[in-house]
This record gives C-alpha cells, sequence and structure tokens, in this order.
C-alpha cells in the first residue's frame, strides 16, 4: 500500500520568503503526482501536475520536482505572499492489481502561513 | 474557467437516513471520481467511473454505497442506511483524459446526527 508523508506539517514565515515543501512516498512505481491548494472548508485547487517520466513543472512562482527512485517531490514556492497561506497536499496516483484507472493517495498536507 | 460543482455544500441527516450527493463534473471530461476527508484526516479515495460503470473502488466503498450518471452532466453518490463515520467531507473530482489533473469541487460536509 501507498504511503504518502509531507513534512512540514505546518510552516510559518514572512513576506518574500522562498519556501520548499517536502512530499515523499514508500512505492516507486507511481503513474504521476500532484499538487493541490485546500483553503479552509473549501475544495482542492489543483496546482501542478508531473508525470512519472517528467523531473519538474513550474507554473508562475512554483516548481514542483519529482525523484521517482527516490520517492520525493519538493514544491518550491518563489517571494511568497500572504495569498499563498493554505493547505498544501501531495497526492500520488498508483496502480493497485486489478486497477484500470489507478487511484490517488493524498498526503496529510503541509499548513502554509504567510504573513506580512 | 470551468469547474466541477457540488450540491448541497452542506447535509444534515439522522442516522439510518439515505442521501445523495450530487455533482457536475467539467462538461468534456470523461473520467469521475469521488473521495472523502473525515475531520483532521487524510483524503481518501471512494470510487472511480467511466464508460458509465465503475472502474475502481476502494475498501470503504462498500454495499452501502452506489454511484450513478443518470443524465449527461450529474454524477451521483448515493449512501444508504447512514452511520455515523460517514460524517465527512465528501469530494467529487473528474479529468478529461486519465493522465491529466483530477479537478475538485468545493465538497459537501455531511454530517450524521
Amino acid at each position: 500500500k501507498q504511503e504518502v508523508t509531507q513534512i512540514p506539517a505546518a510552516l510559518s514565515v514572512p513576506e518574500g520568503e522562498n519556501l520548499v515543501l517536502n512530499c515523499s512516498f514508500t512505492d516507486s512505481a507511481i503513474y504521476n503526482l500532484q499538487w493541490f491548494r485546500q483553503d479552509p472548508g473549501k475544495g482542492l485547487t489543483s496546482l501542478l501536475l508531473i508525470q512519472s517520466s517528467q523531473r519538474e513543472q513550474t507554473s508562475g512562482r512554483l516548481n514542483a520536482s519529482l525523484d521517482k527512485s527516490s520517492g520525493r517531490s519538493t514544491l518550491y514556492i518563489a517571494a511568497s505572499q500572504p495569498g499563498d497561506s493554505a493547505t498544501y497536499l501531495c497526492a500520488v496516483r498508483r496502480y493497485d492489481r486489478g486497477s484500470t484507472l489507478g487511484r490517488l493517495y493524498f498526503g496529510r498536507g503541509t499548513q502554509l502561513t504567510v504573513w506580512p | 474557467e470551468p469547474e466541477v460543482t457540488q450540491t448541497p455544500s452542506h447535509q444534515v441527516t439522522q442516522m439510518g437516513q439515505e442521501v445523495i450527493l450530487r455533482c457536475v463534473p467539467i462538461s468534456n471530461h470523461l473520467y469521475f471520481y469521488w473521495y472523502r476527508q473525515i475531520l483532521g484526516q487524510k483524503v481518501e479515495f471512494l470510487v472511480s467511473f467511466y464508460n458509465n460503470e465503475i472502474s475502481e473502488k476502494s475498501e470503504i466503498f462498500d454495499d452501502q454505497f452506489s454511484v450513478e450518471r443518470p443524465d449527461g452532466s450529474n454524477f451521483t453518490l448515493k449512501i444508504r442506511s447512514t452511520k455515523l463515520e460517514d460524517s465527512a467531507m465528501y469530494f467529487c473530482a473528474s479529468s478529461g483524459q486519465v493522465n491529466q489533473p483530477q479537478h475538485f469541487g468545493d465538497g459537501t460536509r455531511l454530517s450524521i446526527l
């Protein structure tokens, strides 16, 4: 069974700092990895998707990397802003035996607070 | 930007009653999913649906649960004879292709009394 761990569980930083959020997974046989943002009481907003054959993806101030062999991904946030405050979730898509579409396995998330 | 829509946003139900949670996926998407998140816990996969049938279901998705795509736009999750432990946030998601990002709705908070 796939286990996904995110470190740190919580992070509080001043505005303007560059941040690194970490995600690790136990089974490297993944199809892809997706980073999400979750605001309190809201759904999940997809930020970046990295296919298993890719090393990184970028969107604006966000950059996600994937090292499948070591079971790790990082989300880099440049020049953080108060509006970045949210919980960031990492999810890996894995095909279990008999699976046709695969399923997402989620971490618990990193709760980020950026203060002005 | 197209989005996944879920109704109701909050559902309060007596234990033992049936509930139907509704979702309108993004219009040109083909793959549909339900997840749940119990307060303070991880988001958990429940079921995936493609081509009008269940593709995969988790251990949580037992005979109490069912899904349906009754028309070309709606995707529903039915929970029969609800239990206290069914209280959670339920998320619907959809994707255009299997290797594309899954897009989530804002969820339905289900409270069983």
